[in-house]
């Protein structure tokens, strides 16, 4: 089974909403990644959690607050949001060990900021 | 320069066709390389992925890498309708961190 899940499918917020993003994996990944990807254009990283630390923050703005709270679930925590960034959210996973680099995608959040 | 270049198509071909889908890279500490594939507002499919050069094959897919040429290609036989995706090559030194074409569209007509 390779399935991440990715809840809700689509988003409306006002830029004054809070809002959460969620993930779930149960592929015994350790690694788990938010993606930003616009229309026409490719995923951008945006976090990397290994071993559910923060390894990698791409200089994302603090209206984005990533949190893992176990090794299957992931979130993303959004706040004070701008109409520029409407586009699909995107979490992956990958196994540990040498196998690190595939990288499994959920099907993703489509967040509208109004 | 970008690190990855893909030409972004649409590439479009008759169902049948035997397609060729290639991504040129800069970076020789590549070692790791991915073809997904994403239906239009989905998420990227993982369909092929090859560590440093050679061929991989899994039905009617082929991946290949000429690490010498920095040259990647998949190649799709018998292609079908249901083919029509955008591919999306990806590269990786082994660390994480994807670095991803532009994608190209291809559609399939039957």
């Amino acid at each position: 089974d390779t399935e991440v899940t990715q809840t809700p499918k689509h988003l409306v917020m006002g830029m004054t909403n809070k809002k959460s993003l969620k993930c779930e994996q149960h592929m015994g990944h350790r690694a788990m990644y938010w993606y930003k990807q616009k229309a026409k254009k490719p995923p951008e990283l945006m976090f990397v959690y290994s071993y559910e630390k923060l390894s990698i923050n791409e200089s994302v703005p603090s209206r984005f607050s990533p949190e893992c709270p176990n090794s299957s679930l992931l979130n993303l925590h959004l706040h004070a949001l701008q109409p520029e960034d409407s586009a699909l959210y995107l979490c992956a996973s990958s196994p540990p060990g040498p196998n690190s680099y595939e990288q499994y995608f959920g099907p993703g959040t489509r967040l509208t900021v109004t | 320069q970008k690190e990855v270049e893909q030409d972004p198509g649409p590439l479009s071909v008759p169902e049948g066709a035997i397609v060729s889908l290639n991504c040129t890279y800069s970076n020789s500490a590549f070692q790791y390389f991915m073809w997904y594939r994403q239906y239009s507002r989905k998420g990227p499919e993982l369909l092929m992925y090859t560590y440093s050069s050679g061929n991989k094959e899994d039905g009617r897919f082929t991946a290949q890498v000429d690490k010498s040429s920095k040259y990647i290609s998949l190649f799709i036989r018998d292609s079908q309708p249901s083919d029509s995706a955008t591919y999306l090559c990806a590269m990786s030194t082994g660390f994480q961190k994807l670095v991803f074409g532009t994608g190209t569209r291809l559609l399939v007509s039957p």
